[in-house]
């Protein structure tokens, strides 16, 4: 079980620029989770997907973000234009179903995003 | 109401000493309370996990205490080693998906 997968493990970009983010989940996992994790606001949920379709997107700060998951097994988050406040270590997650005491949350290793 | 307070902010414990993390929620509804342990560069990971049916649950040396009428769950573990320095989030959960986390411990364990 190679766990969930993140890329890139970093990425350093100007204001103004777009900016992807990467998550393959866990085989056979049909929830996933993007999160976000800064020293102020802690950890976040961004959106949530269940069977690829965004069930909750709340968390998703303003129209810059947008995530989309085409398959099972690919999701992006993407943001444009960043700016400098989006600076943070973005984590993607998966599960069998949502989360419970027999679905927990696996983690990737987070994309930690700098914009200067 | 949706809130989970987690204390204290950062730890220092001896080697073979006891680390305690605290939690406090308001929401009575919440049914399931995982606590998550994070190294630095990684994602966080489950650690234990219990449910408002049962006060105490143990794995190894770690030990979730639950407190229902006091609304209050803690963290304790046994006989620190320096492999356990990481950060520790309490969360709760009474939905199928939704997670309110503590702010998080930083457990230093010092050899």
């Amino acid at each position: 079980d190679a766990g969930v997968i993140q890329s890139p493990r970093h990425e350093v970009t100007e204001m103004g620029q777009e900016v992807t983010l990467r998550c393959k989940p866990i085989s056979g996992h049909n929830s996933l989770f993007w999160y976000r994790q800064t020293m102020m606001r802690g950890l976040e949920l961004l959106i949530y997907f269940n069977n690829n379709v965004p069930i909750d997107d709340s968390g998703m700060p303003e129209d810059r973000f947008s995530a989309k998951m085409p398959n099972a097994s690919f999701s992006t988050l993407k943001i444009q234009p960043s700016e400098p406040r989006d600076s943070a270590v973005y984590f993607c997650a998966s599960s069998f179903a949502g989360v419970s005491g027999n679905s927990p949350l696996h983690f990737g290793n987070g994309t930690r995003l700098t914009v200067t | 109401q949706q809130q989970v307070k987690q204390s204290p902010q950062s730890l220092i414990v001896q080697k073979g000493g006891i680390s305690i993390i605290n939690c406090a929620y308001e929401n009575t509804a919440f049914d399931y309370f995982p606590w998550y342990q994070q190294f630095p560069g990684k994602g966080p990971a489950l650690l234990i996990a219990i449910r408002p049916d049962v006060s105490e649950k143990k794995e190894g040396r770690f030990t979730i205490s639950f407190n229902k009428s006091a609304k209050q769950f803690s963290l304790h573990i046994m006989d620190s080693q320096p492999g356990d320095s990481a950060t520790y989030f309490c969360a709760a959960s009474d939905s199928n998906y939704q997670l309110i986390w503590g702010a998080g411990t930083k457990l230093i364990i010092k050899p």
